[in-house]
């Protein structure tokens, strides 16, 4: 069974321009979740998809957004790229029922904002 | 912001010796998830335990949770120098699916 998948795997861009991040889940999972893993602030939740629809964000401004598809793949989109949004963006997956919430996580989207 | 701490922050074994590594956080929560991260990867999924679960077991990997003192602990046992890698707890809680992270545990098993 393939895991959860990233593209790019590196992207790099310059201030002030859109990057998009995109994420396949695990066949199955319907929860799709982005985190922030920054030099020196650790592990950072920032957005959660379920069934098409935002269901959670976290303390990030707007111009992090996102949008979960019909097969549930997802993308992440930053607009305005300030040099601090560089990092590891790591996408997460989950069956999204129950009580367990094991996420899965994808290899990561290396983002450099120059 | 951060759930909780790990600690050690750093620790250096040799390998064949077990590794012991804590968890606290601050909140009630519902399950509590270990992870690990091999240089700036993906993290990797290794064992997840339940509020109402003390301990698990998985091959070397024992993971206990008390939830009296809100810590966890993850113990590899006979390391070896491929579990050399830094490990994170992760939980969430009643209305918060998302998870939140330790600040990592970085295990240097020598050969």
């Amino acid at each position: 069974e393939a895991g959860v998948t990233q593209s790019p795997t590196h992207l790099i861009k310059t201030r002030g321009q859109q990057a998009t991040l995109r994420c396949s889940p695990i066949s199955g999972h319907t929860s799709v979740y982005w985190y922030q893993q920054a030099l020196g602030l650790g592990l950072q939740f920032l957005l959660w998809y379920d069934e098409g629809e935002e269901r959670n964000r976290g303390n990030f401004p707007p111009r992090f957004s996102g949008r979960q598809f019909p097969n549930y793949s997802s993308e992440l989109n930053v607009n305005a790229l300030e040099l601090e949004d560089s990092a590891l963006y790591l996408c997460a997956s989950s069956s999204g029922y129950g009580g367990y919430n094991e996420q899965f996580f994808g290899p990561g989207t290396r983002l450099t904002v120059l | 912001s951060q759930q909780g701490e790990e600690d050690p922050q750093a620790l250096s074994i040799q390998e064949g010796e077990n590794a012991t590594m804590n968890c606290s956080y601050k909140t009630s929560i519902n399950n509590l998830q270990w992870y690990r991260q091999n240089s700036g990867r993906g993290l990797v999924h290794l064992i997840l335990i339940r509020s109402n679960e003390r301990e698990k077991h998985s091959g070397r990997l024992r993971v206990t949770l008390d939830t009296s003192k809100k810590s966890s602990s993850l113990l590899i046992t006979a390391s070896r120098a491929a579990d050399t890698a830094s490990y994170f707890c992760a939980t969430d809680g009643k209305g918060r699916r998302a998870l939140t992270f330790g600040s990592g545990t970085r295990l240097q098993v020598q050969p």
